[in-house]
């Protein structure tokens, strides 16, 4: 067990609607990463937040956002839902800002969407 | 051409074998890290290197960063090793704040 907590575990909808998946870092940790893992595309980074400040982007659609909020649990709103969306998203957490320290980070046990 | 390759993408060894995994990278970058993803879906952070070696326990995690290469090393392997590895670096540039990931190898370790 990371530490690291992601509900609901597994989420059905249908094209064009929107969803939240919630993640809650580990005891202490102030940054949380998003990413999705998709069968064609393999692992991808989203977005970083630290301390409820976004720290940094990576290949996030418009249609997705995230924030993470005064208790450092962080929300990805993925919105506009299409097929292609249909994936694992990992959240991950670590204590500093930036991972090319000595940290570590602890992964969620992810959330799988499928849109039909 | 990807920016983070690994060799080879699929694996089976017998318990006991020394395993080797490769990964080449073609970006600067400011720190490689080492992921294990078990057949459940579940994600571990193994090793994250800027320079060197490193190890834990039996697998040890190395980086070459003038060739831009690093290999991870499991010694007297065994099935509970099975997993997918991948290796994501963190670019130097933009701060470094993106994170690319190697398409991952396919470990299966027999009994």
């Amino acid at each position: 067990d990371s530490g690291v907590t992601q509900t609901p575990k597994h989420l059905i909808t249908a094209t064009g609607q929107r969803v939240t998946l919630r993640c809650s870092p580990r005891s202490g940790d102030l940054s949380v990463y998003w990413y999705q893992q998709s069968l064609d595309q393999g692992l991808q980074f989203l977005i970083q937040y630290y301390n409820g400040e976004e720290r940094a982007k990576g290949n996030i659609l418009e249609r997705f956002s995230a924030q993470q909020f005064p208790d450092l649990h962080s929300e990805l709103n993925l919105s506009s839902l299409e097929l292609g969306d249909s994936a694992l998203y990992f959240c991950a957490s670590s204590v500093g800002k930036s991972l090319a320290t000595r940290e570590t980070q602890y992964f969620g046990p992810g959330t799988r969407l499928l849109v039909l | 051409k990807n920016e983070v390759e690994q060799s080879p993408q699929n694996l089976t060894a017998q318990e006991g074998e020394f395993i080797t995994i490769n990964c080449s990278y073609s970006v600067g970058i400011s720190a490689l890290h080492w992921l294990q993803q078990h057949p459940g879906g579940g994600i571990v952070s193994l090793f994250m290197l800027s320079s060197g070696k490193k190890k834990h326990g039996r697998l040890i995690a190395t980086i070459n960063i003038q060739e831009k290469h690093s290999s991870l090393h499991i010694t007297a392997s065994h099935p509970r090793d099975s997993a997918v590895y991948i290796c994501a670096v963190r670019s130097a540039d933009n701060y470094g704040q993106n994170f690319v990931f190697g398409p991952g190898t396919r470990l299966s370790v027999l009994p």
